[in-house]
C-alpha cells in the first residue's frame, strides 16, 4: 500500500498572504507526481506534473518543487487570492505495472480570506 | 473541446438498491478511471481501462462493485445491494496514451447518498 501524505490538512489565510503545503510521497519507484486544485462544485483540474528530481514548475502565482530523493514535493501560493480557496491534492504515480493508477493524498484545504 | 461528463450529478438511494454511474470520457482518449472520495478521506482509485486491455479491477472494494466499458467510449459503474458506506462522490477520469505522464482530466462527479 502506498503512502501518500498531505499536509496541513486545511489552511486559512488572509488574501495577499503566501503559503505553502507539502506533499509526502515513497522515494523508490517514482514515476510522476501531480498536483490538482478541486474547487467546490467543480471538477479536480491539473496544476502540474512533476518527474525530475529538482523540478520547479510554475504557472501564475503557484509554484512548486520536487524532492524524489527524500519523497516529497512543496506546493507554494504566492499572493493568496480568495478566488485559491479549493483543495489542492497530490497524486503519486509509480509507473511499471501500476502506471494506470493515481495514489491521492488527502489533500490540504485552503481558505483565503478577503 | 468537451471535457469528461458524469451522470447524474446527485444520486440518493435506498440501502439495499443497486445503482448505475455513467461516464463519458473525453473523445480520443483511450484511458478511463474511476475513483471515489468518501467524506474525510482522500481519493480512492477503484478500477482502470485501457484500451482493449483487461481492467485494472484491484482497487473495486468489494464484489457488489462492477464496471463496464464500451470500447474506448461510455463506462458505467455499478453498484449492487447499497450499503450507507458506499456513500460518496464517484469521480471519472480519462487520458490519452501514451500522453504527459498519465495527466488525468476528471469529470465533476456523482454524489452518491445511500440512506
Amino acid at each position: 500500500i502506498l503512502n501518500v501524505e498531505q499536509s496541513p490538512q486545511s489552511l486559512h489565510v488572509q488574501e495577499g498572504d503566501s503559503t505553502n503545503f507539502t506533499c509526502s510521497f515513497p522515494s523508490s519507484n517514482f514515476y510522476a507526481l501531480h498536483w490538482y486544485r478541486w474547487e467546490t462544485a467543480k471538477s479536480p483540474e491539473a496544476l502540474f506534473v512533476m518527474t525530475l528530481n529538482g523540478d520547479e514548475k510554475k504557472k501564475g502565482r503557484i509554484s512548486a518543487t520536487l524532492n524524489t530523493k527524500e519523497g516529497y514535493s512543496y506546493l507554494y501560493i504566492k499572493g493568496s487570492q480568495p478566488e485559491d480557496s479549493a483543495t489542492y491534492l497530490c497524486a503519486f504515480n509509480a509507473g511499471g505495472t501500476s502506471y494506470g493508477k493515481l495514489t491521492f493524498g488527502q489533500g490540504t484545504i485552503l481558505t483565503v480570506h478577503p | 473541446g468537451a471535457g469528461v461528463s458524469q451522470s447524474p450529478s446527485n444520486k440518493v438511494t435506498e440501502k439495499g438498491k443497486d445503482v448505475e454511474l455513467r461516464c463519458d470520457p473525453i473523445s480520443g482518449h483511450t484511458a478511463l478511471y474511476w475513483y471515489r472520495q468518501r467524506l474525510g478521506q482522500g481519493l480512492e482509485f477503484l478500477i482502470y481501462f485501457q484500451g482493449n486491455s483487461a481492467p485494472d479491477k484491484s482497487g473495486l472494494p468489494s464484489d457488489r462493485f462492477s464496471a463496464e466499458r464500451t470500447g474506448e467510449s461510455v463506462s458505467t459503474l455499478t453498484i449492487q445491494r447499497t450499503q450507507q458506506e458506499d456513500s460518496a462522490v464517484y469521480l471519472c477520469a480519462s487520458s490519452s496514451a501514451p500522453n504527459s505522464y498519465n495527466e488525468q482530466f476528471f469529470g465533476p462527479g456523482t454524489r452518491l447518498t445511500v440512506l
